[in-house]
């Protein structure tokens, strides 16, 4: 059985630094998705990695692969507060549903 | 292509009333999952449906919850008997194979 864990669960950033969020799963997972949440909001679809060593980014964002590490992260550049929001990490086997981590929640203060 | 339609998006119901969620996946996507998210927690997988057919109920309660997804019309997520600790955003997510997941704007279930 798939489980996803994300670290850290709250993390509290200032304005114009770098920063990591981290993703593990426990099994083999066919694809890695990376989710935004906004207060009250559904979640909107940021990433979904592939493969080994796979890198997407999308302006602030960077997401990256390690499929033999089982692990993913999500690497937040000069963060700005238009990124505060929960963000979720998901791995699913072929045929089932995608399972999702807790969820890290950024907050960018100035 | 109008996304997920989910409704209500505001469902108040007494204990013991009975909730249906409906979910409307995005045109072309067969597959549905809905899912359950409580205040300040993660979403909770809990059952994943193909047209007319239950792929994997292993997330769902065994008793009054129910879910259904027909050859016509909406998948409902129905939820019989309600009680407080039912009191939560319920998502339905839909996508055309089991690949990437698009959600809906969910239904936020009260009951008092």
């Amino acid at each position: 059985e798939l489980k996803v864990e994300q670290n850290p669960l709250f993390l509290s950033m200032q304005e114009g630094k770098n920063y990591t969020i981290y993703c593990n799963y426990s099994t083999t997972s066919d694809r890695l998705y990376w989710y935004r949440q906004d207060p009250g909001k559904s979640l909107e679809s940021l990433f979904v990695l592939l493969s080994n060593g796979a890198v997407k980014q999308e302006g602030r964002l960077m997401a990256s692969l390690d499929t033999k590490a089982r692990l993913s992260t999500l690497h937040i550049t000069a963060a700005v507060h238009d990124l505060s929001a929960t963000y979720f990490c998901a791995g699913n086997q072929a045929g089932t549903a995608l399972i999702f981590g807790k969820g890290t929640t950024l907050s960018v203060s100035s | 292509n109008a996304g997920v339609m989910q409704n209500p998006r505001h469902l108040v119901r007494r204990r013991g009333q009975e909730a249906r969620l409906r979910c409307s996946p995005m045109k072309g996507h067969s597959h549905v999952y809905w899912y359950r998210q409580l205040p300040e927690e993660g979403l909770k997988f809990m059952v994943y449906l193909q047209k007319e057919n239950i792929i994997d109920e292993s997330g769902m309660p065994k008793e009054r919850f129910s879910a259904e997804f027909p050859k016509e019309g909406p998948s409902i997520l129905r939820i019989q008997q309600v009680v407080r600790g039912d009191s939560a955003a319920y998502f339905c997510a839909s996508s055309p194979m089991n690949t990437e997941a698009f959600f809906g704007q969910g239904t936020r279930l009260t009951v008092v």
